[in-house]
């Protein structure tokens, strides 16, 4: 059965950082994209970044560009988002997601 | 960046009944190497969003027959051939030929 179980969500305070992760499971995680999609209260989906299998490509929406950081550890299965100079509009729930299975998000909340 | 369009945003259906949903992108999304990169999925309130449907036509795994998505290029729909209670939620389209972008998101209620 394939797992994807996200961590790290809490308040933080605007300009404040945060790492999230998520480890998978049920699925060769080195075979995938990896990719992060975040939905603030009472919105629509937001595809926020994505990391190639080896982790050499990543791409990221132009909202967070130079202030989040994706990364993967393919020993540890596992998936992060660092996320710097947070603000107000970065409140959301974050999954971690492969096109076909989602986790079941963080939530972050960024207010002082 | 490929924009996606959905319509309608909102859908009051009666059990039993068809729903349509159309989702339109800004460019094709014909990939070159022939596939079409367009995904729909359910997020049922209070759950992760679920795929029903990748590349246009193809259901995922025990998602039920009464799903079907359809469409090429530019312009794809999805129908639910009898809408049942538990289809209630929002439904998006995305597509992931250039990263990922989302519709709007479809809100389905019962009547």
């Amino acid at each position: 059965e394939v797992q994807l179980v996200e961590s790290g969500g809490v308040l933080v305070q605007p300009g404040g950082s945060l790492r999230l992760s998520c480890v998978a499971s049920g699925f060769t995680f080195s075979n995938y994209w990896m990719s992060w999609v975040r939905q603030a209260p009472g919105k629509g989906l937001e595809w926020v970044a994505n990391i190639k299998q080896d982790g050499s490509d990543k791409y990221y929406v132009d909202s967070v560009k130079g202030r989040f950081t994706i990364s993967r550890d393919n020993a540890k299965n596992s998936l992060y988002l660092q996320m710097n100079s947070l603000r107000a509009e970065d409140t959301a729930v974050y999954y971690c997601a492969i096109a076909g299975f989602w986790g079941q998000g963080t939530l972050v909340t960024v207010s002082s | 960046d490929i924009v996606m369009t959905q319509t309608p945003l909102s859908l009051s259906v009666t059990p039993g009944q068809p729903a349509s949903i159309s989702c339109k992108s800004s460019q094709s999304l014909l990939h070159s190497d022939g596939k079409t990169y367009l995904y729909w999925y359910l997020q049922k309130p209070g759950q992760s969003p679920q795929l029903l449907i990748y590349e246009v036509s193809n259901r995922f795994t025990g998602v039920p027959d009464r799903f079907s998505g359809s469409g090429s290029g530019t312009d794809f729909t999805l129908k639910i051939s009898r809408v049942e209670a538990e289809d209630v939620g929002v439904y998006y389209c995305m597509q992931s030929k250039q990263l990922w972008t989302f519709g709007q998101g479809t809100k389905v209620e019962i009547k």
